[in-house]
């Protein structure tokens, strides 16, 4: 059973970039698998903010598609999520997701257990 | 963009069903997924591709989708089903989330 892992800084300052990795085990990142990232702003909804294959095939949500890089490194098992010029409105927990496949059939199971990121000076 | 609606909150009395709707423009023409998520908790996947079950989740869990809206029911409700649940579909190459029904079972 795949099993995710974020780890990243927790704080972030205001017009700062947001990086945040995601550990694959349990599985390979080579797999048929798309790898996602979804983020959810305390007391609200989940956004999703991209996701990547293993080729290095992306989709972003349009919504943060000019700040947002979802990267892949196949040699750690591993990918990244970068978020530019973050403000505070970008306070969340990030989630890292996996999907069998993209399009009308994706669905995210399973996810990481989120971790807290704070835009704050 | 493409918006999906779902009422902010649902009550259901413990046995009971509870019905959770989402709606979108022709939603029934695209594939519905569900996700349960308790306080602090990361968001579980509950039903797939409008009706299926992963492996682990109750029976008493299940989803139809048609026309403009796909609904999740849940059969005989019980006090650990008390949580927010998400619908989610996919169009123009997007995730969707719906904005989140909080069920309350008193």
């Amino acid at each position: 059973q795949v099993q995710l892992q974020e780890s990243g800084p927790g704080l972030v300052k205001p017009s700062g970039t947001l990086s945040l990795t995601c550990a694959v085990s349990g599985g390979s990142i080579s797999s048929s698998n798309w790898w996602s990232w979804v983020r959810q702003p305390p007391g609200k909804g989940l956004e999703w903010i991209g996701e990547i294959y293993h080729s290095g095939s992306t989709n972003y949500n349009p919504s943060l598609k000019s700040r947002v890089t979802i990267s892949v490194d196949k040699s750690k098992n591993q990918f990244s999520l970068k978020l530019s010029s973050v403000t505070a409105a970008d306070t969340a927990v990030y989630y890292c997701a996996t999907s069998t496949s993209s399009g009308h059939q994706a669905r995210f199971d399973p996810w990481g257990q989120g971790t807290l990121v704070t835009v704050s000076s | 963009s493409y918006e999906l609606t779902q009422p902010p909150s649902v009550s259901v009395s413990p046995g009971q069903t509870a019905s959770i709707t989402c709606s979108g423009g022709k939603l029934g023409d695209k594939y519905a997924c569900w996700y349960q998520q308790k306080p602090g908790q990361s968001p579980v996947l509950v039903i797939y591709q409008d009706s299926e079950r992963p492996s682990g989740i109750p029976e008493r869990f299940s989803g139809s989708n048609s026309g403009n809206t796909a609904t999740l029911t849940i059969s005989g409700t019980q006090a650990m089903d008390e949580a927010d649940y998400y619908c989610q579909a996919w169009d123009s190459s997007t995730v969707v989330f719906g904005g989140g029904t909080r069920l309350t079972v008193l």
